[in-house]
């Protein structure tokens, strides 16, 4: 079945600098990955999202990108502002399996002032 | 618009003891989930339903039962209450099963003790 895994676990950057976030899934049917941000004590709620006719997409300072060969797609924050602090979720969803989005760990992003 | 609801916010049981999770979405959604997240571990999935009237086990199915009541209400039963199910639970909605966004519901934070 599929399997995703995401690093860093924690990720602390400075205001104003990038965030990247990378994953990997292990089935090559996968065809959708979102995004999902998760505030303290919050609902998950999504970001952005990307599907595997696309390799790169983008919404104002978050952008994913997906390489479909190595199996892994990656979400960058530019100009990072406090309200970025939050955990952060990639999922995969294959095809294959009727409903099973598979999601990451999780990265605690943290920002700097 | 409330989206999707869950009751209770918090609840304390001792083991052995059952208790119903409800969960309900205004969106006209098709597909509905619970998923239960651990420190560290992302967002598990519990059980979750395709359809009005189907439902089918999810990653980690073991001592929960599920209802899908109608289209707008999914809920989860604990039988007999263990530790290991201390957890906070989400509920989430989508329109289609495969390759949408999921909305979640603010969670139910639940204590075994």
């Amino acid at each position: 079945g599929e399997n995703v895994e995401q690093h860093p676990s924690t990720l602390s950057v400075q205001e104003g600098d990038s965030a990247v976030i990378k994953c990997t899934y292990s089935d090559s049917a996968s065809n959708y990955f979102p995004w999902y941000k998760q505030e303290l004590g919050k609902r998950p709620q999504l970001i952005i999202d990307i599907r595997s006719n696309v390799g790169e997409k983008k919404d104002q300072r978050i952008a994913v990108t997906l390489n479909k060969t190595a199996k892994h797609f990656s979400l960058h924050i530019t100009e990072t502002q406090p309200e970025d602090s939050a955990v952060y979720f990639c999922a995969a969803t294959p095809y294959s399996s009727a409903s099973k989005i598979i999601f990451g760990s999780g990265t605690r992003l943290s920002i700097r002032p | 618009n409330a989206g999707v609801t869950q009751t209770p916010k918090f609840q304390v049981l001792k083991t052995g003891q059952s208790m119903t999770l409800q969960c309900a979405q205004d969106m006209n959604h098709n597909s509905m989930y619970w998923y239960r997240q651990d420190p560290g571990m992302g967002l598990r999935l519990i059980y979750y339903s395709a359809s009005e009237g189907t439902t089918d086990k999810g990653e980690v199915p073991n001592g929960y039962n599920v209802s899908r009541l109608n289209k707008r209400e999914f809920s989860l039963r604990l039988e007999s209450a263990a530790p290991s199910q201390t957890s906070v639970y989400f509920c989430a909605s989508s329109e289609a099963l495969r390759g949408d966004t999921q909305y979640f519901g603010p969670g139910t934070r639940l204590t075994v003790l």
